[in-house]
């Protein structure tokens, strides 16, 4: 079965305090895996495509990597304002359809 | 600002009573999706359309219906609401290309909606 399965469910840092969220799938035939940032009452924001293993991109803080069976999220000296649920989706087959996972929700303390 | 835009934010419905949610995009968008999130299940996806005048099943579209009579609209209808759909609903476009979607699928703010 098609699946992806975020891990650390939660997850608190301290200011400053480096770590790394991951997102494992088993859909054959990968066609993109996404990360999204999602506050609370609002929409899923797009963050990061990767199409590749190997692949990596980076915006500030934030640093996403791909694997053939996960991606990671890296977030580098994370500020309370990175304080969010981060959702990982993978798009594969024929189709533009998206499986998320169920998210990491990230609370850093000042 | 372009984007999708998501009408009503919040709505409480009796059990058995009809509804529909709208979703309008201005980004000329082929594809579009309606989704529900809830707690500890994640984003799954209701109905899809690949175009104006086209609908397809997602994961879970039992109790739901839709249309997409314009490019740019994606109605959600409930004939009759059932507690069991009380949740966050979301609409979302894309592209067609899929590398065209490289800068995400894009999502409106969402509906809370309440059966009681």
């Amino acid at each position: 079965e098609d699946q992806v399965t975020q891990s650390p469910e939660a997850l608190r840092l301290q200011e400053g305090e480096s770590s790394s969220l991951n997102c494992s799938y088993t859909v054959s035939g990968l066609r993109g895996l996404f990360w999204y940032r999602q506050d609370p009452g609002k929409g899923p924001e797009f963050l990061f495509t990767l199409y590749s293993a190997g692949e990596e991109k980076e915006k500030e803080r934030l640093k996403a990597t791909l694997t053939k069976k996960e991606s990671f999220l890296h977030i580098t000296a994370p500020k309370p304002e990175d304080s969010a649920t981060y959702l990982c989706a993978v798009r594969w087959g024929a189709t533009n359809k998206l499986i998320f996972g169920t998210g990491t929700l990230l609370a850093v303390q000042p | 600002n372009a984007g999708v835009t998501q009408t009503p934010k919040f709505r409480v419905l009796k059990t058995g009573q009809s509804m529909t949610l709208l979703c309008a995009q201005d980004m000329n968008h082929e594809y579009m999706y309606w989704y529900r999130q809830d707690p500890g299940m994640g984003l799954r996806l209701i109905h899809y359309s690949v175009g104006e005048g086209t609908t397809a099943k997602g994961e879970v579209p039992d109790g739901y219906n839709v249309s997409r009579l314009k490019k740019q609209n994606f109605l959600l209808g409930l004939e009759s609401a059932a507690p069991s759909q009380t949740s966050v609903y979301f609409c979302a476009s894309s592209p067609l290309s899929p590398r065209g979607a490289d800068g995400g699928y894009t999502f409106g703010s969402g509906t809370r909606l309440t059966v009681v």
